[in-house]
């Protein structure tokens, strides 16, 4: 099987600069996906590291070493919309490709 | 271009009834899957879906649920016989393409109340 791990909630100031860890558990998989989740309404794609290392998509990057088995959420210059739900997803080879969620991290930006 | 519908989006029902999740992929999405959300909860997988295949259903309840994607019309996820526990919010998601692609469009869910 496979498991996601993520820190239940996270809460930081304006402006500042939040990461979001994420520690998995399974035998092989294709890539580390994040979605954004807002007030229970419809989750969105974020981020998606393919390989090791850093993709940056404006303020928010993620990271992820397969050999650590672990990823990350990165969010710059944070802004009062970004309080929401953080999910880091994977499709493993081996589990017919559906895409396994972590639990969430529930953000919260506080002026 | 109209993203992935669902309906309805608020759905109450009595224990005992029957609850019908239909939901329709974005336009050139063959591939369809549901999931379940309880408040304060991540995402359960529940099925995977392409037209006229169950490709997945590892994540469905072995009675009472049943999921369907024809080969004309919207997949729908049906639940029989509701209980109070089946009340959570229901998502259904798609993708143009199957297992290397890490990227799903999801509809806003449909909240299902039992009585």
């Amino acid at each position: 099987g496979q498991s996601l791990e993520q820190p239940s909630e996270v809460t930081a100031v304006e402006g500042a600069i939040v990461q979001i860890n994420c520690t998995y558990q399974t035998s092989g998989f294709y890539g580390l996906s994040w979605y954004q989740q807002h007030d229970g309404g419809a989750p969105t794609f974020l981020s998606y590291n393919a390989l090791d290392g850093l993709e940056e998509t404006g303020r928010f990057s993620s990271f992820l070493s397969r050999s650590d088995s672990y990823g990350y959420l990165l969010l710059q210059e944070l802004q009062m919309k970004d309080s929401a739900s953080y999910f880091c997803a994977v499709r493993s080879y081996n589990q017919g490709g559906k895409l396994i969620f972590g639990q969430g991290t529930e953000l919260s930006v506080k002026p | 271009n109209a993203g992935v519908m669902q309906n309805p989006r608020h759905l109450v029902r009595r224990r005992g009834q029957e609850a019908r999740l239909r939901c329709s992929p974005m336009k050139g999405h063959s591939h369809v899957y549901w999931y379940r959300q309880l408040p304060e909860e991540g995402l359960k997988f529940m099925v995977y879906l392409q037209k006229e295949n169950i490709i997945d259903e590892s994540g469905m309840p072995k009675e009472r649920f049943s999921a369907e994607f024809p080969k004309e019309g919207p997949s729908i996820l049906r639940i029989q016989q509701v209980v109070r526990g089946d009340s959570a919010a229901y998502f259904c998601a798609s993708s143009p393409s199957g297992q290397r692609n890490p990227k799903l469009f999801f509809g806003s869910g449909t909240q299902l109340s039992v009585l």
